[in-house]
């Protein structure tokens, strides 16, 4: 079990670029979640998959984002046409779905900072 | 919808001593799961202790306590013994026992004095 790994961890780009961001969870994880993370702020949801399936999409997330998971395994989070007030820590999270309820753990990734020029 | 309040942006501590972290929350659920996460400085956030609300017991692991009232939805921590190594962002958190997100509350600066 090597945890949850994200990359890059940091990035820097200039207002109006795209950037990418890729999370792998831990392997026999069902559940992956983006959280967004702005400096002196708790974490705010983003959008989750389960499986290969995004099942919820926060308001926050607008049309210049978007995620995936491919195969259930890893997930990409994508930024288009980057604006300043994107820039935050981006955290990605995974955990496991039991059959009988959501015990909620997550096991979060050291994060992707990413900071808009 | 959900919302979690933690009210003290920042506390110190000496080391050896003892300090409660304080936490509300506001929901209409009844089968719910609390948490306290730990984000130290620069590095990844990971889980102190958890909570079932349907538990009337508080939680502990080992320096680690919490005080849950659940009709007052209040859900402190207690950290005893206090270690240079506590010095870190925590976080609540909830969700619904068949709920799909954690949410989370803004956090609490603990800095821990030698």
């Amino acid at each position: 079990d090597t945890g949850v790994s994200q990359n890059p961890r940091h990035k820097i780009t200039k207002r109006g670029q795209n950037v990418t961001f890729r999370c792998d969870p831990i392997s026999e994880h069902n559940r992956l979640y983006w959280y967004r993370q702005t400096l002196g702020q708790g974490p705010e949801f983003l959008t989750y998959f389960q499986n290969e399936a995004q099942l919820e999409k926060s308001r926050l997330l607008s049309d210049r984002f978007s995620a995936e998971r491919p195969k259930g395994s890893f997930s990409t989070l994508e930024i288009q046409r980057t604006e300043q007030g994107d820039s935050a820590m981006y955290l990605c999270a995974s955990s496991k779905l039991l059959p009988t309820a959501n015990t909620g753990e997550l096991f979060f990734g050291e994060g992707s900072r990413l900071t808009v020029l | 919808a959900q919302t979690v309040t933690q009210s003290q942006p920042e506390m110190s501590v000496q080391e050896a001593e003892t300090v409660t972290l304080s936490c509300t929350y506001d929901t209409s659920e009844n089968n719910y799961y609390l948490f306290w996460y730990k984000q130290p400085p620069s590095r990844q956030m990971i889980l102190v202790i958890r909570q079932e609300a349907y538990k009337q017991q508080n939680a502990t692991e080992n320096r680690f306590s919490v005080n849950f009232q659940k009709a007052a939805k209040s859900f402190s921590l207690k950290i005893s013994d206090s270690q240079l190594g506590d010095t870190a962002m925590y976080f609540c958190a909830f969700i619904a026992s068949y709920g799909n997100k954690l949410v989370f509350g803004a956090g609490t600066i603990l800095r821990v004095k030698s």
